[in-house]
């Protein structure tokens, strides 16, 4: 079966460090990948996707993501986070249907 | 994204009562996905639907939830005979006509409540 595993649950970072959070994933097909945040109180909001061509992807607020085939991840990565990135992120994989299948999520605080 | 629209946004209900949750995509998307989001958990997808069609309901529970996507109007998330294990986020995404490769652009959520 599909899946996608996020390896922190809680990570802590102080403003202006830099950021990497882990996600692989499970799915030998052509694989479509995505990463959203959710924010206080918020809906999901799509940070950036991975369909085909270059592997590593920009995204907004200056958010990027590679895609490595041969380790089936997709790590998402900004050089110097800001109070305001304090959020919640999910990873997700499409499935075959279309539907997309998300990690638990990775909490990120942001300490001033 | 804050096209689709949800409502109630918060919706409290007692044991064995029905809850109603509705979606209203983006203008132009015909495809509407539903995913339920426990506490601690990542959003798991329950169903989705095109207008007047079920096209994957694979995600859905096998009583007491259904959902439709009606030619007009919103499409509905319908649990009957709620329990306390129903308490969720229930959240919609929509996305455009080709579907499967298509970005799906979520909801606020519903916030449903089993007391």
């Amino acid at each position: 079966a599909q899946s996608v595993s996020q390896h922190n649950h809680h990570v802590i970072l102080s403003e202006a460090a830099s950021l990497e959070l882990g996600c692989n994933y499970s799915y030998g097909g052509t694989v479509n990948l995505f990463w959203y945040v959710q924010y206080p109180g918020q809906h999901l909001q799509l940070l950036l996707k991975y369909f085909s061509g270059d592997p590593l992807v920009k995204g907004i607020k200056g958010f990027e993501a590679e895609f490595i085939k041969s380790k089936f991840s997709f790590n998402l990565r900004k050089p110097s986070v800001q109070w305001s990135d304090t959020a919640e992120y999910f990873c997700a994989v499409r499935g075959s249907q279309g539907n997309l299948i998300f990690g638990k999520g990775t909490k990120l605080s942001v300490k001033p | 994204n804050a096209g689709v629209m949800q409502n109630p946004r918060h919706l409290v209900r007692r044991r064995g009562q029905e809850a109603r949750l509705r979606c209203s995509p983006m203008k132009g998307h015909s495809h509407v996905y539903w995913y339920r989001q426990l506490p601690e958990e990542g959003l798991k997808f329950m169903v989705y639907l095109q207008k007047e069609n079920i096209i994957d309901e694979s995600g859905m529970p096998k009583e007491r939830f259904s959902a439709e996507f009606p030619k007009e109007g919103p499409s509905i998330l319908r649990i009957q005979q709620v329990v306390r294990g129903d308490s969720a986020a229930y959240f919609c995404a929509s996305s455009l006509p080709s579907g499967k490769q298509e970005t799906q652009y979520f909801g606020p959520g519903t916030r449903l409540l089993v007391l």
